[in-house]
């Protein structure tokens, strides 16, 4: 079974960081783009990041250029983001999810994990 | 930057057909995705490329895309369809967009 599971959230206070992690398994990580997408509490989905097959590229929302940086380890099967100079604003459910490049959308979507910054 | 904007809310009857609109500026000349997200749930996609299903989507899910207009149409609709319904407007540039959700009520 094709499958992501994200980790990593908790409470965190403003301006500290957090590093979010996403495992994959059953296909070959290495093949496709990935991305995380987050979801304030009660609110819609907001595309934050997203990363090429090989890591060579990568793209930010612009509010969090300078702050969130992704990665992954192709080894791994893993894909992260750490996210620095955290606000009130990032409080959100942050999933890891898979690009179809062919299919133009998003196919497979991590359960998600929650990030508060609070004080 | 780009924008997608869809009716808050949508209301059906049971067995009836429920449209849910995603609107954007030349949006029929870019490929339109649709995704579902129940309660406590990560989003599911249901439609991609305007109007393909993925395997396991029932038949009643279909969609459209022309103009400035992409439409989510789901006919019969049944109780287990009440959710939140966004759409995604596919750039092959980032970043991507979504629209700001639909929810779906089934009265």
């Amino acid at each position: 079974e094709e499958q992501l599971v994200d980790s990593g959230g908790g409470l965190v206070q403003p301006g500290g960081s957090l590093r979010l992690s996403c495992a994959a398994s059953g296909f070959t990580f290495r093949s496709y783009w990935m991305n995380w997408v987050r979801q304030a509490p009660g609110k819609g989905l907001e595309w934050v990041a997203n990363i090429k097959e090989d890591g060579t590229e990568t793209y930010y929302v612009d509010s969090v250029k300078g702050r969130f940086t992704i990665s992954r380890d192709n080894t791994k099967n893993s894909l992260y983001l750490q996210m620095n100079s955290l606000s009130n604003e990032d409080t959100a459910v942050y999933y890891c999810v898979r690009a179809r490049w062919e299919l133009r959308a998003f196919d497979i979507w991590g359960q998600g994990t929650m990030v508060t910054v609070s004080s | 930057s780009y924008e997608l904007t869809q009716p808050p809310s949508v209301s059906v009857s049971p067995g009836q057909t429920a449209s849910i609109t995603c609107s954007g500026d030349k949006l029929g000349d870019k490929y339109t995705c649709w995704y579902q997200q129940k309660a406590g749930q990560s989003p599911v996609i249901v439609i991609y490329q305007d109007t393909k299903r993925p395997s396991g989507i029932p038949e009643r899910f279909s969609g459209s895309n022309s103009g400035n207009t992409a439409t989510l149409i789901i006919t019969g609709t049944q109780a287990l369809d009440e959710a939140d319904y966004y759409c995604q407007a596919w750039d092959s540039t980032s970043p991507q967009v979504f629209g700001g959700g639909t929810k779906l009520t089934v009265l």
